[in-house]
């Protein structure tokens, strides 16, 4: 079946460092998505979206990028601080044939920032 | 403005017992989502309901399970004769009445530990 996913599980940065998390989508009929950020305990916390009409937007301190031709999405995150210390999902979903509410999510990528 | 009230946060079960988890959506939102996050995966899609009306419940497993949205009160995910490997952590997210389904609010979410 197709399904969202994610290239690195863990990634470990210095405080003030940049950092990217990247994810891979197999279905080619999604035309919007969204970054999440999970800290431990919590529910997911929506960071920032993006439409399959952009390859680029930005927010405070983060930037999503996507790529349709490879099917990749990433997340970057300017001058990463501890409070950045989370789990980072990207999900996708349709928006087209009223199934948009059925988000899909990938396993997750374990941030750790070291001060 | 409250957000997503999810209870119990924690909650163990026997197997063989029954769980009700309880999910208040954000003030004016009438549709109603759950998602099961199995330990280091991401959230899968169980079932949808607006009030009173169930609407996809193509992610609930057929037997054991079953959601509610009452007129009045919170959404209910009932479990059934609980097994081991129902133990897993439930989110409920909600959205405003729009076609905007994908903007999903989530709660805390709940911890169903089996023993």
């Amino acid at each position: 079946g197709e399904s969202v996913g994610l290239h690195l599980p863990t990634l470990s940065v210095q405080e003030g460092d940049n950092s990217i998390i990247n994810c891979a989508y197999s279905n080619s009929a999604s035309d919007y998505f969204i970054w999440y950020k999970q800290e431990s305990g919590k529910g997911p916390q929506f960071i920032i979206d993006i439409r399959s009409n952009m390859d680029k937007r930005q927010g405070q301190r983060v930037t999503v990028l996507l790529n349709k031709t490879v099917k990749h999405l990433s997340l970057q995150i300017a001058a990463t601080q501890p409070g950045d210390s989370a789990v980072y999902f990207c999900a996708e979903t349709i928006t087209s044939g009223g199934s948009n509410y059925k988000l899909t999510f990938g396993k997750g990528t374990l941030l750790t920032v070291n001060p | 403005n409250a957000g997503v009230m999810q209870n119990p946060r924690h909650l163990v079960r026997r197997r063989g017992q029954e769980a009700r988890l309880r999910c208040s959506p954000m003030k004016g939102h009438s549709h109603v989502y759950w998602y099961r996050q199995l330990p280091e995966e991401g959230l899968k899609f169980m079932v949808y309901l607006q009030k009173e009306n169930i609407i996809d419940e193509s992610g609930m497993p057929k037997e054991r399970f079953s959601a509610e949205f009452p007129k009045e009160g919170p959404s209910i995910l009932r479990i059934q004769q609980v097994v081991r490997g129902d133990s897993a952590a439930y989110f409920c997210a909600s959205s405003p009445p729009s076609l905007a389904k994908n903007i999903q609010y989530f709660g805390a979410g709940t911890r169903l530990s089996v023993l």
